[in-house]
């Protein structure tokens, strides 16, 4: 089946360093893949997306990247802020419009 | 930018009864709606599917009669949880998705800010 892994959390990280969540994703098709965003107490915001192969989603200082080759879509940011803590959620979809399926999220928290 | 409003954002209900989560795409309308639960720490699990005009499509596991859904215009969905218990107790998530030839991007999934369920 389709299904979207991402690393285990809690990631902890101080200030200015440099993060990676990793995740990687299954599909019978070619997905969009998508990074979410969600602040305690919140809904979940769109960080990026990337919808084909070899596309790099960025925003806000983070990037990733559509490895098809090692269907891969790792998050990354050159230097973290305290303001970053959240969860993070990588997810797919398999066809534009339809229901996204999520990984289980990965908890950052940045301290200064 | 795109709106998807849930309301309420939070409600407290006692064992037994039923309440009502109302979710609204503010500027576009809105063809398809996905509710989502998600527990504590872990990720977002589908529930069901909601197309205007039509019934909603449940994922299996999901109790259709126990959480109803409604979309009954294209700028309106609602969950009902009926006769809640302690183990629904959850956080609901509804998006939306903008029409094609909506002002907004066409295919693209707006979230709402999510619904805190406590049921006593």
């Amino acid at each position: 089946g389709n299904s979207v892994t991402q690393m285990e959390g809690p990631v902890t990280l101080s200030e200015e360093a440099f993060l990676t969540i990793n995740c990687t994703y299954t599909a019978t098709g070619y997905p969009s893949l998508f990074w979410y965003v969600q602040y305690p107490g919140e809904g979940l915001q769109l960080l990026l997306k990337a919808t084909k192969a070899d596309d790099k989603g960025s925003n806000k200082g983070f990037e990733a990247t559509y490895r098809k080759e090692t269907t891969s879509f790792h998050l990354e940011k050159g230097s973290v802020q305290v303001s970053d803590s959240a969860v993070y959620f990588c997810a797919l979809t398999l066809q534009a419009g339809t229901a996204l399926i999520f990984g289980k999220g990965t908890t950052l928290s940045v301290s200064s | 930018g795109a709106v998807v409003s849930q309301h309420p954002s939070r409600v407290i209900c006692k064992s037994g009864t039923s309440v009502k989560i109302e979710c609204r795409s503010l500027d576009f309308q809105a063809t398809t709606m996905f509710w989502y639960r998600q527990f504590p720490k872990q990720s977002l699990m589908l529930m069901a599917t909601s197309n205007e005009g039509s019934k909603a499509t449940y994922e299996q596991g999901v109790e259709k009669d126990k959480f109803l859904i409604n979309h009954a215009s294209l700028t309106l969905s609602t969950l009902t949880v009926t006769s809640a218990h302690p183990e629904d107790s959850s956080f609901y998530i509804c998006s939306a998705m903008a029409g094609q030839g909506s002002s907004t991007s066409g295919n693209t999934i707006y979230f709402g800010e999510g619904s805190w369920l406590t049921v006593v």
